[in-house]
């Protein structure tokens, strides 16, 4: 079983700043199926990133994703105060497996 | 504009059943793979089950296997979840999300939720 972990698990920075968030896998992954979804406070999750790298419908360009075998990075440049949010990076590669990540918290100060 | 819209959520005690049900628009609904996501109070993402375009095949996650079954009707544009043997640890918000068109593993759009209270 593939696990994922995340790193940090809070995340305090100032608007316009950037965010660096982890996903590292405990076992190697094809960066084909490495999402990323946002959870804003009090509402339901929100596919960001999918194949490591590629925007979903509607994501602005300051969200951008990268990495490959076992490192993985969401990466929010510019910060604003409504990306306060639980960050969750999910691998989809396999009919039997849809792990998640623990998550990260980001907070904006 | 997809809509996935739960309902069926509730207070039932441990051992009893309940029947979750989403309600979809929006998008052609007999093309996509469906999903349940659980999420407890103050925790991470949960995966549940999942189910092919068809109905005819399903996975469900080692913790609910024997207990919960997904099913869908492509006439109603209506997913299903029926949970039995309900444990306190049940106790979530179940989210009903739709598959992508490219891959029916990524979860592409989330419903709001519905609660779902395991308690005596």
């Amino acid at each position: 079983e593939i696990v994922l972990t995340q790193s940090p698990g809070t995340l305090s920075l100032s608007p316009g700043e950037r965010a660096t968030l982890s996903c590292r896998a405990s076992q190697s992954i094809s960066s084909s199926y490495l999402a990323w979804y946002q959870q804003k406070p009090g509402q339901a999750p929100r596919l960001l990133i999918y194949g490591a790298s590629s925007r979903a419908t509607g994501i602005p360009d300051r969200f951008s994703g990268s990495g490959s075998g076992t490192d993985f990075t969401l990466t929010i440049s510019r910060l604003e105060p409504e990306d306060c949010a639980v960050y969750y990076c999910q691998h989809y590669g396999s009919s039997r497996m849809y792990t998640f990540g623990q998550g990260t918290k980001l907070e904006i100060k | 504009e997809v809509q996935l819209v739960e309902s069926g959520g509730g207070l039932v005690q441990p051992g009893g059943s309940l029947r979750l049900s989403c309600s979809a628009s929006g998008f052609t609904f007999s093309s996509c793979a469906l999903h349940w996501v659980r999420q407890a109070p103050g925790k991470g993402l949960d995966y549940v089950s999942a189910i092919s375009t068809n109905g005819g095949t399903t996975y469900y996650a080692d913790s609910v296997n024997g207990r919960f079954t997904i099913s869908r009707d492509n006439s109603k544009s209506t997913l299903y979840l029926q949970m039995s043997s309900l444990r306190v640890e049940d106790t979530a918000v179940y989210y009903c999300v739709k598959a992508s068109d490219t891959s029916y593993r990524l979860l592409d759009y989330w419903g709001q939720g519905t609660l779902v209270t395991v308690s005596s």
